[in-house]
């Protein structure tokens, strides 16, 4: 019984378009991030979040927007779609940002095409 | 910038062999993690393991802080171990943004 929910679980999208990735956590976590694995990569961190507030974006582009519209929700944005992003993004949490485990979802697999 | 490197890239074992997985860091604080990637994508956490040994089941996790390696062995290997092994390491000391090795991709044969 997946704790870390995120819709959809594949996405293909045309160059240009917006989509928006969503998690949900039921750990009763007050952090939550989201990674991004591309083919041939490490796993790269993008953002963190800790009681709803941005608190580190490794990410170079704007057109990756988190929301967090409740402290268990951590969507994500993508405006201007490119080839490049595709990959498989996911979300994670952890009970505060000190060091303590981390949790993954099982992860949106974005295509654009 | 920090870097993480695994080793091997590959492993294939047969089922009831060991493995000693490697990773190597570049900053000594690194509050190392291990996780495991099934084949299908799944990621869960290991070990939390900022120094010293752990053990959870047919693994052990084993950190050296000072000199910036960790390593990760798997004892009579079974072909559900199959898939990949990252460790990460968390520079900054707050969890916020953990820095991923390449990965070791292990497979099992029965």
């Amino acid at each position: 019984d997946p704790k870390i929910i995120q819709k959809p679980k594949y996405l293909v999208a045309v160059t240009g378009s917006e989509k928006i990735l969503i998690c949900e956590q039921y750990l009763g976590h007050n952090a939550m991030y989201w990674y991004r694995q591309s083919a041939k990569k490490p796993l790269e961190f993008m953002f963190s979040y800790s009681y709803q507030k941005l608190m580190d974006n490794q990410t170079a582009s704007s057109r990756f927007q988190p929301q967090s519209s409740k402290k268990n929700h951590l969507d994500l944005q993508i405006t201007a779609l490119k080839p490049d992003d595709s990959a498989t993004y996911f979300c994670a949490s952890s009970q505060g940002n000190s060091g303590n485990t981390l949790y993954f979802g099982e992860g949106s697999r974005l295509i654009v095409v | 910038g920090q870097q993480v490197q695994q080793s091997p890239a590959s492993l294939v074992l047969q089922e009831g062999e060991n493995a000693e997985l490697q990773c190597n860091f570049s900053s000594t604080a690194t509050r190392l993690q291990w996780f495991y990637q099934h084949p299908g994508g799944r990621l869960v956490s290991l070990f939390y393991n900022p120094s010293g040994t752990k053990h959870t089941g047919r693994l052990t996790s084993t950190t050296v802080t000072n000199e910036r390696r960790g390593s990760l062995h798997i004892s009579s290997s079974q072909t559900t171990d199959s898939g990949t092994y990252f460790c990460a390491i968390d520079p900054y000391q707050g969890g916020r943004a953990l820095i991923f090795g390449t990965g070791t991709t292990v497979s099992v044969s029965p």
